[in-house]
């Protein structure tokens, strides 16, 4: 099993362009995440989906648009980059019956220039 | 807002000691999971302590949770080279989110 992969691993952008961030997990889970670190600060919620065909906000929502394509994948779209994005994005997915562990993918470096 | 802040930021000792990092939060919890993360790469899952839980124990790794000061410390012991990493404390509330901390930076030195 692959776990939880993400693509690409680096990308930089200039303003106003978009892209999006893949995310797929080979694990049958149920849940799945999109996460963003900046330094100095743990990881913050940007969207989940608790199953498939939903997805929620989380805690910093504005500015991406997310689809959870199947039960495997989840994308991440930055419609309009911006400088204040710049950080790193990791995906993560828990199967639905545990409120225990996320599994987490190797993250995506962005740098919006 | 951040839900859990760890103490300290930053924490450097030798190989064989022990190393001890604390978590506080803000709200009632569900349970709360530690998570390491080596540098580059993504966040692996520790341990987890159920809010009816006080310590619980995993090979070298202790944690202990107080939900009256709402605090929880974990515990490395025998520290090693392979233990540098950054720790993170996260909190659960309800089904689906999880809320991080910022993190203690953990040197092992050899």
């Amino acid at each position: 099993n692959a776990g939880v992969t993400q693509t690409p691993k680096f990308q930089v952008l200039k303003t106003g362009q978009s892209m999006t961030l893949q995310c797929a997990q080979d694990m049958n889970h149920n849940s799945m995440y999109w996460y963003r670190q900046d330094p100095g600060m743990g990881l913050r919620l940007i969207y989940y989906s608790a199953s498939e065909g939903t997805t929620d906000k989380g805690e910093v929502p504005n500015g991406y648009n997310v689809s959870r394509l199947n039960k495997r994948e989840f994308s991440l779209r930055l419609e309009s980059a911006a400088p204040s994005q710049t950080s790193v994005y990791f995906c993560a997915s828990k199967p639905s019956w545990s409120t225990d562990t996320q599994y987490f993918g190797p993250g995506t470096r962005l740098t919006v220039l | 807002s951040q839900q859990g802040e760890e103490d300290p930021q930053a924490l450097s000792i030798q190989e064989g000691e022990n190393a001890t990092m604390n978590c506080s939060y803000k709200t009632s919890i569900n349970n709360l999971q530690w998570y390491r993360q080596n540098s580059g790469r993504g966040l692996v899952h520790l341990i987890l302590i159920r809010s009816n839980e006080r310590e619980k124990h995993s090979g070298r790794l202790r944690v202990t949770l107080d939900t009256s000061k709402k605090s929880s410390s974990l515990l490395i012991t025998a520290s090693r080279a392979a233990d540098t990493a950054s720790y993170f404390c996260a909190t659960l509330f309800g089904n689906e989110k999880l809320t991080f901390g910022t993190g203690t930076r953990l040197t092992i030195i050899p």
